[in-house]
């Protein structure tokens, strides 16, 4: 599986837009690009997905670069409900899609 | 919007019991999976599930584990004799297909005694 590479954490104050960014160096071409999250003592949560375009749902953005080594997830406006560990996953076509959980980025939002 | 529900909610048992882990996902969704999470570390993929067979498992799913959907609609984990290592807390999830996210149940902690 390809592997990913975010930094531990991240702080966030309250209100304010949170860029989350990831590194997908050895991401293959029709590999999809996934973010989840795990808030405390609760089980991991989808946030977005995509394959080449930027993508918006509810929840958040995900701007995907040109050449997908990179994409950056972005909460428009952090809550205190925002703080989560959160993974992004680069999720194989071939097979059977299984999603591999790294360490991902710790989130602290200040309030 | 539609849930991955996952029973019991906890479960304690003694070392060498059996267990079994239920799940029912998403009515529509084709792939499931198990996942675990030991105390303090990372979620762990166990198996996948497509079509009624294992697609994919991990080292760590070995022959003490096994999974069945038995009536179309749930989907379990069977650990057949427990060990203290086997605490953890077991993700079910399911997924409509490539291309689409997985949706994850909120988990069995599961105490070996």
């Amino acid at each position: 599986d390809a592997k990913t590479t975010q930094p531990n954490s991240m702080e966030s104050n309250e209100e304010e837009p949170v860029h989350l960014p990831c590194n997908h160096s050895t991401i293959s071409g029709t590999d999809y690009i996934h973010w989840y999250r795990q808030l405390p003592s609760q089980g991991p949560e989808y946030v977005i997905h995509g394959l080449t375009s930027n993508v918006n749902n509810r929840m958040a953005s995900l701007a995907i670069a040109e050449d997908r080594k990179s994409s950056t997830l972005i909460l428009h406006r952090a809550t205190l409900r925002d703080a989560a560990v959160y993974y992004c996953i680069d999720v194989n076509s071939g097979g059977y899609q299984k999603v591999t959980f790294g360490t991902g980025t710790k989130l602290q939002v200040i309030p | 919007e539609p849930e991955v529900t996952q029973t019991p909610s906890h479960q304690v048992t003694q070392m060498g019991q059996e267990v079994i882990l239920r799940c029912v996902p998403i009515s529509n969704h084709l792939y499931f999976y198990w996942y675990r999470q030991i105390l303090g570390q990372k979620v762990e993929f166990l198996v996948s599930f497509y079509n009624n067979e294992i697609s994919e498992k991990s080292e760590i799913f070995d022959d003490q584990f096994s999974v069945e959907r038995p009536d179309g609609s749930n989907f379990t984990l069977k650990i057949r004799s427990t060990k203290l290592e086997d605490s953890a807390m077991y993700f079910c999830a399911s997924s409509e297909g490539w291309g689409y996210g997985y949706t994850f149940g909120s988990g069995t902690r599961l105490t070996v005694v």
